[in-house]
């Protein structure tokens, strides 16, 4: 079974500041990992995705995530967030092939001050 | 190209009563997947169906039910409800391999008194 821990509830950092949220993993199997963003009173939206291929994963709004097999990490980040990142950050982990479902982290509220 | 709609959004039962909620997936997409979002467990995984079968079951009681149409539209039922089914209750589509790129509908916000 595939399971991901994200650390602390919630993460507050200053606009222009560096933004860093983390996710560990556990599978048995080579996984899929997902960063999904969800803003108040929506659903939720996916940043980012890693697949296979390239470790390093580019996504949409400036954030990426780099796929560490040796630390079973998966974490994201943005270089300067901007006061519009504010949110509630959810990583992911899947298997692979039709039975598998996306299993969710509890995910971190990410404050940005002003 | 519209996106995953839900409905109702919003509503309130009684303990006791069911619910039906409603899930219209983005043309073209054949899978659709439930999910439970609480404050203190977050997103919980309900069930999964493609092509008007149920592919995936998460660990739900009984009382948790759903269906698939020929039109790929899914409905999700909750019977003889308790005061924890509150929660927002959101379904999300994807294309028929399963790659974990689920689009999400806004939600149906369920509040049990």
């Amino acid at each position: 079974a595939q399971s991901v821990t994200q650390l602390g509830s919630h993460v507050s950092v200053s606009e222009g500041a560096l933004v860093l949220l983390r996710c560990n993993y556990s599978s048995s199997v080579p996984p899929y990992l997902f960063w999904y963003v969800q803003y108040p009173n929506q659903g939720l939206q996916l940043l980012l995705k890693y697949t296979t291929g390239a470790t390093l994963v580019k996504g949409i709004n400036g954030f990426e995530a780099e796929f560490k097999k040796s630390e079973t990490s998966f974490h994201l980040t943005k270089p300067s967030a901007h006061m519009s990142d504010a949110a509630e950050y959810f990583c992911a982990v899947s298997g692979t092939g039709a039975n598998s479902k996306l299993t969710f982290g509890k995910g971190i509220t990410l404050s940005v001050r002003p | 190209k519209a996106g995953v709609t839900q409905t109702p959004r919003y509503l309130i039962k009684t303990r006791g009563q069911q619910v039906t909620l409603s899930c219209s997936p983005i043309s073209g997409h054949r899978s659709v997947s439930w999910y439970q979002q609480t404050p203190g467990q977050g997103l919980q995984f309900l069930f999964e169906y493609f092509s008007e079968t149920q592919r995936n079951k998460g660990n739900f009681p009984g009382r948790f039910s759903g269906r698939q149409f020929s039109n790929s539209r899914s409905e999700m039922n909750v019977s003889t409800l308790e005061l924890g089914d509150s929660a927002l209750y959101l379904c999300a589509s994807s294309l028929d391999s399963y790659t974990g790129e689920l689009f999400f509908g806004e939600g149906s916000r369920l509040t049990v008194l």
